[in-house]
């Protein structure tokens, strides 16, 4: 069925390092891909979106580009900062009602 | 901006206690769900609405209930709570399913069933 797969965490970085993290889904059709975020204590946020292969989402210094012939969405940032640090959680829409997640990674960024 | 809102924050009930979890939106959104969210898994949808007097299930429906009579509350209802309903559970809305709109989060209900 349908799936998404996310790198385990936690990813310990220091600030203004690169940040990457890995997506991979399993889906028929061609789904629209997303990464939200959730702060501590918060709900989750959408963070950015991508609707077909070959686009790129972007919001708040991340980007991610939908890739059909890896099916991969992975997650990027060029420098860092300690505000960051936040679960993130790849997902992908299925029919037109539902979002199925990824299990989350969770972001530790040091001063 | 209350936007969606979810009452109580936390709770701790006893095996086979029932009880609602609060959902409501303030947006005038059609689509509603309920995810609840554990370690290591992610968040699974529960059950979702895509508007009053309509429900379905999601991926992990056992044992709850819900019931959409308003657009504005989507209420989540455990019948006989279980240990492995320990969890957080959140609910979340948008405008028009979720075809490339974004889900509004609520956040969240902490639940410990003992």
């Amino acid at each position: 069925g349908d799936s998404v797969t996310q790198m385990e965490g936690p990813v310990t970085l220091s600030e203004e390092a690169f940040l990457t993290i890995n997506c991979t889904y399993t889906a028929t059709g061609y789904p629209s891909l997303f990464w939200y975020v959730q702060y501590p204590g918060e709900g989750l946020q959408l963070l950015l979106k991508a609707t077909k292969a070959d686009d790129k989402g972007s919001n708040k210094g991340f980007e991610a580009t939908y890739r059909k012939e890896t099916t991969s969405f992975h997650l990027e940032k060029g420098s860092v900062q300690v505000s960051d640090s936040a679960v993130y959680f790849c997902a992908l829409k299925v029919g037109d009602n539902k979002l199925i997640f990824g299990a989350g990674t969770r972001l530790a960024v040091h001063p | 901006n209350a936007g969606v809102t979810q009452t109580p924050k936390f709770q701790v009930l006893k095996t086979g206690q029932s009880m609602t979890l609060q959902c409501a939106q303030d947006m005038n959104h059609e689509y509603m769900s309920w995810y609840r969210q554990d370690p290591g898994m992610g968040l699974r949808l529960i059950h979702y609405s895509v508007g009053a007097g309509i429900t379905d299930q999601g991926e992990v429906p056992n044992g709850y209930n819900v019931s959409r009579s308003t657009t504005e509350d989507f209420p989540l209802r455990l019948l006989s709570a279980a240990p492995s309903q320990t969890s957080v559970y959140f609910c979340a809305s948008s405008s028009t399913g979720v075809p490339n709109e974004k889900l509004f989060f609520g956040s969240g209900t902490q639940l410990s069933v003992l």
